[in-house]
């Protein structure tokens, strides 16, 4: 996959703000977009999906807006908090009868400041 | 109830040398996946296991790696020769079964380092 090297894209947002992470997706293709939240030391850890046949779906403070025109998603997460500070990876794939491949991005480092 | 869980979680060897990664799934997924993390970068897939089926291998780099799943559940990972480019975090992730809209869950990683 792509990659940034050592170099993470950084977001710093101060606690109670709200964060947008974007993200470009390379596959007109892909039907299936996932938001993964990685801490230090862990494992990927499952936010949000929105599969192709939506362009906006909500959880809880988390948004995700998919845009197939121009391949782009983003991730919303109302009243940041510390605990939000991590690295965000988007995700596509194909599904059915596409294979089960997920590609990944690079990632986004997330800052919160308290 | 139990995640995905992986060993060793640190793994140090000497460039040449095989090493042999573990991944126990949560009871009852059938489908496991490996995937590589080097050092701040997204993860790049390996290998595929579900169910009985011919595990999708598209993913590795190169023949020195190879995986197993016995019966259905553990898997290992086996990387022969190591080299330093080898050096990363292995994530070995499970999902409910083929449907690739499940939810996959991750490990947390067994982080390899060949001197």
């Amino acid at each position: 996959g792509e990659s940034v090297g050592l170099h993470l894209p950084t977001l710093s947002v101060q606690e109670g703000d709200n964060s947008i992470i974007n993200c470009a997706y390379s596959n007109s293709a892909s039907d299936y977009f996932i938001w993964y939240k990685q801490e230090s030391g862990k494992g990927p850890q499952f936010i949000i999906d929105i599969r192709s046949n939506m362009d906006k779906r909500q959880g809880q403070r988390v948004t995700v807006l998919l845009n197939k025109t121009v391949k782009h998603l983003s991730l919303q997460i109302a009243a940041t908090q510390p605990g939000d500070s991590a690295v965000y990876f988007c995700a596509e794939g194909k599904g059915k009868g596409g294979g089960f491949k997920t590609i990944f991005g690079a990632g986004t480092r997330l800052f919160v400041k308290a | 109830g139990a995640g995905v869980s992986q060993s060793p979680s640190n793994k140090v060897t000497e460039k040449g040398k095989d090493v042999e990664l573990r991944c126990d799934p949560i009871s009852g997924h059938t489908a496991l996946y490996w995937y590589r993390q080097s050092l701040g970068q997204g993860l790049e897939f390996l290998i595929y296991f579900q169910g009985n089926s011919a595990p999708d291998k598209s993913g590795l780099p190169s023949d020195r790696f190879s995986a197993e799943r016995t019966g259905g559940s553990v898997s290992t990972l086996t990387i022969q020769r190591t080299q330093q480019e080898d050096s990363a975090v292995y994530l070995c992730a499970s999902s409910l079964d083929r449907d690739f809209y499940n939810e996959q869950f991750f490990g947390p990683g067994t982080r390899l380092t060949v001197l």
